[in-house]
């Protein structure tokens, strides 16, 4: 699977839209960009994923960028309860074949203040 | 509750001792897997069972880690003789096969070897 970067912190004022970036650059054709998201001793909870158009969620919209290699997740209004780790990983298909886990780098731990 | 669900969630035991881990996956998801985390980094992928079949497991699962699906349902891990380094969140988490198989994680099971 591919590597990603993303930045160790980030703040976000309540209320404000949080922008998480992912960079991506040696992402296949095939491979999804899946976001998931840890609150503070709970399991990473799925937020969204894509492949290459834009996608959006009740919780979240992912912004894809034309090459692939990068991508933005926004939480349009955060709230102190998005105060967490997220993770952004890239994952091939696992298809009726095989299987892909989850390869999860440190992610980018969003601090929401009031 | 329909999600992944792991048992017991806390557990402290002496060095040496042998503990288990139970995980029930998601109803008919027949893909199945362990995770460990320690404080302050991302979720390490342990191993994969398809139904009943382990099909991977990392070189971070020493011989003193097994792990079972015996009827391609519930799942346990066990470790025998406990390390202090063992401490640790175990997460399981499960998806269906093809397309999408997005990947549910459960709460996690915390030890703390003592």
């Amino acid at each position: 699977d591919a590597k990603t970067t993303q930045p160790p912190s980030m703040d976000c004022a309540e209320g404000r839209a949080a922008n998480l970036p992912c960079n991506h650059s040696t992402i296949s054709g095939n491979e999804y960009v899946y976001w998931y998201r840890q609150i503070h001793s709970q399991g990473p909870q799925y937020i969204i994923h894509g492949l290459k158009n834009n996608e959006t969620n009740e919780m979240a919209s992912l912004i894809i960028t034309e090459d692939r290699k990068s991508s933005t997740l926004i939480l349009p209004h955060a709230t102190l309860r998005d105060t967490a780790v997220y993770y952004c990983i890239v994952r091939a298909p696992g298809g009726s074949g095989g299987y892909n886990k989850l390869i999860f780098g440190a992610g980018t731990r969003l601090a929401v203040h009031p | 509750d329909t999600g992944v669900s792991q048992n017991p969630r806390h557990k402290i035991t002496k060095r040496g001792q042998n503990v288990t881990f139970r995980c029930d996956p998601i109803s008919e998801h027949n893909r199945l897997y362990w995770y460990r985390q320690t404080l302050g980094q991302g979720p390490e992928f342990l191993t994969y069972f398809q139904n009943e079949a382990q099909l991977e497991k990392s070189r971070l699962l020493s011989d003193r880690f097994s792990a079972e699906r015996p009827k391609g349902s519930f799942s346990t891990l066990e470790i025998q003789r406990t390390e202090q380094g063992d401490s640790a969140m175990y997460l399981c988490a499960s998806s269906v096969t093809g397309g999408g198989n997005t990947i549910y994680f459960g709460e996690g099971s915390w030890l703390t070897v003592v």
